[in-house]
């Protein structure tokens, strides 16, 4: 498959804690991305990290990439209500195509 | 504000029918895309679009079509629909630069009878 991991497959917090999903993946890449998707809804990117890069952050989420274990974790500090959603991690082909591969996502529930 | 619209949230449809999604983007985007949704598998890449008459092959076209007669427009159609085609469909675009992000539609949730 081409699709990459998330893990876990749920995740359910206390609002305030901090909640960490993981991305694996098997190929080399360009760049990975992260999306969030609200129940029924369509997917919103929230982050790019390229291969040259570690860590990245925006605002209250954390980005790490390890190229040489081919994985990513996601890391949502501070977590509210309001973040629960799904979770994907993404990936471009390794042709240089446009299209994106989508994992299987991780849903994250925040209780208040 | 960038906008993909998708032409229905909801559909029910027969089997047999034959249906058209419908999304338009107002971002003077190049690529557009089809995925569909199902639980325990994530998204998977119907086909996909880099420039107008143009169209890709995803992952799983089998059993659908496409048309991009105008830039903003990317449709999909399912020529006889069956029941395994029940599902989230999500239409996204991109422009042409790199590392470059997709936006997508809200999405159409079509079951076919």
């Amino acid at each position: 498959s081409q699709q990459g991991e998330e893990d876990p497959q749920a995740l359910s917090i206390q609002e305030g804690e901090n909640a960490t999903m993981n991305c694996s993946y098997k190929t080399s890449i360009n760049n990975l991305q992260w999306y969030r998707q609200n129940s029924g809804r369509g997917l919103v990117h929230l982050i790019l990290i390229r291969s040259n890069e570690r860590e990245k952050h925006s605002g209250r989420l954390r980005v790490t990439l390890d190229t040489s274990k081919k994985s990513s974790s996601l890391l949502i500090t501070a977590s509210r209500a309001a973040d629960t959603a799904s979770y994907f991690c993404a990936r471009p082909p390794q042709t240089g195509a446009n299209n994106l591969f989508f994992g299987t996502g991780t849903r994250l529930t925040v209780i208040p | 504000d960038v906008k993909v619209t998708q032409s229905s949230r909801y559909l029910v449809k027969r089997t047999g029918e034959k249906v058209f999604l419908e999304c338009v983007q107002d971002m003077d985007h190049e690529n557009m895309f089809w995925y569909r949704q199902d639980p325990g598998l994530g998204l998977r890449l119907i086909y996909f679009s880099y420039d107008v008459k143009m169209k890709e092959k995803g992952d799983i076209p089998e059993g659908y079509s496409v048309s991009r007669e105008k830039k903003e427009r990317f449709s999909l159609i399912l020529e006889s629909a069956s029941t395994n085609q029940t599902s989230m469909y999500l239409c996204a675009s991109s422009s042409d630069r790199a590392d470059e992000k997709l936006f997508f539609g809200s999405g159409t949730q079509l079951s076919v009878l």
